[in-house]
Order: structure tokens, then sequence, then C-alpha cells
């Protein structure tokens, strides 16, 4: 079975600008969960997905947005970029009533 | 607010030493426990998994303990080999599903 899959691995943006990145889970697997980690504040919480409905939120401002397709792929999108949004973000997912989560690769981004 | 504690922060022995990485967590209602691997610019390798009504779980070298009541639990990797260096992270799960991450230890072993 295919990993977690995340595209693109790299982006290098500026301020101001939008930014869409993208989560394949696991076949089968209907619960995507995204999360940023940075040096400072380490492994934070965006937002989960299950079934296409946002089920859970972290506390990040609305700049920070997702959304699930009928195929279980994710997107998250952040607008109006800030030079502290340059991280590494990292989505999971979980099967139905699955305990474990599994990690894709991550996206690396920075914002300059 | 759930706060997840890793001591040390960062941990060097030589290769063949026993050692234990110590989690501990501030809110015991948790549904689960998650040990993760990370190595440099890389994302997270699943480990193990503890439920909240276990006690440990165990995966070759590793074994994973949870004390639920006192918080902590305790990751023990016998005879380490310098391919286990990495950054070794805890999370728990409450409800959903959320992790609440720790900052991690830095484990390097030293051939």
């Amino acid at each position: 079975k295919a990993g977690v899959t995340q595209t693109p691995r790299y982006l290098i943006k500026t301020r101001g600008q939008q930014v869409t990145l993208s989560c394949s889970p696991i076949s089968g697997h209907r619960s995507v969960s995204w999360y940023q980690q940075t040096p400072g504040q380490g492994l934070q919480f965006l937002f989960e997905y299950f079934s296409e409905t946002q089920r859970n939120k972290g506390n990040f401002p609305g700049r920070f947005s997702g959304r699930q397709f009928s195929n279980s792929r994710s997107e998250m999108n952040v607008s109006t970029l800030e030079l502290g949004d340059s991280a590494l973000y990292l989505c999971a997912s979980s099967s139905p009533g699955g305990d474990e989560q599994f990690f894709g690769p991550g996206t690396r981004l920075t914002v300059l | 607010k759930q706060e997840v504690t890793q001591i040390p922060a960062a941990l060097s022995v030589p290769e063949g030493e026993n050692l234990v990485l110590n989690c501990s967590f501030t809110d015991s209602a948790i549904y689960n426990l998650q040990w993760f691997r990370q190595d440099p610019g890389k994302g997270l390798t699943s480990l193990l998994l503890i439920q909240s009504s276990q006690r440990e779980q165990t995966s070759g070298r590793l074994n994973a303990s949870l004390d639920k009541s006192s918080g902590r639990s305790t990751l023990y990797i016998a005879a380490s080999q310098p391919g286990d260096s990495a950054t070794y992270l805890c999370a728990v799960r409450q409800g959903a599903q959320k992790l609440v991450f720790g900052q991690g230890t830095r484990l390097t072993i030293n051939p």
C-alpha cells in the first residue's frame, strides 16, 4: 500500500502571496489531519477533515483553511503569507475507526 | 489544555547502550499515546501506539510503557545502533484525530 503523499515537497513564496498544499491519504483512509512544524513551536495541529467535513480545528488564524474531496484527498490553503508561516507542513491519515496516524513526508514552505 | 513534555531534549550515548526516553502529559484523559521517529527534514514514522487501556507495547528493540494515572510514558530502546539516531516524538490523542506533541528528544548514537 502506498503511504501518504504530499505535493509539492518544497515551495518558496513571498510575503502576501497565497499557497495551496496537497495531501493524498493512504488508500481507504478517510480522515486527514494537517500539522505545522516550526523550530520554535514544534508540531501544532491545524485541522482535521473526515468525509469532506472539517471535524476539528486548531488555534490558527482564518488565513489557514482546508478542504477535502470525495476521494479523501485534501488541500490546505494559506492566504496572505507571512514570514512566520515558513514551516514544514505535515499531513496524516488514519483509517475509519483507526487509532494510528500515518504521516506524509511534508511540504517545506519558505516565505521570503 | 493538554501539555506534553519530553525529557531530555537531547541525548548522546555510545552504540550498544540501552536507553530510556521520557514523556509526560498534564491531562490523563487521553485516548491513546503514539511514539514517532523523525529524521532531519523528513516526515514522522510511527513507532508504537499504546491505547489508554494498555500498559505497554513492544516492537523489536523498542518497548513503550504508559502510566495514564501519573501522566507518563517511556520509550525504551535496547542495544542502540547508529541508525537509531533521530528525533523521537511522543503525542497524545484527545478525541477526534487531534494529536498533541511534545518537543521531542534528539538522540545521537555514537559508533
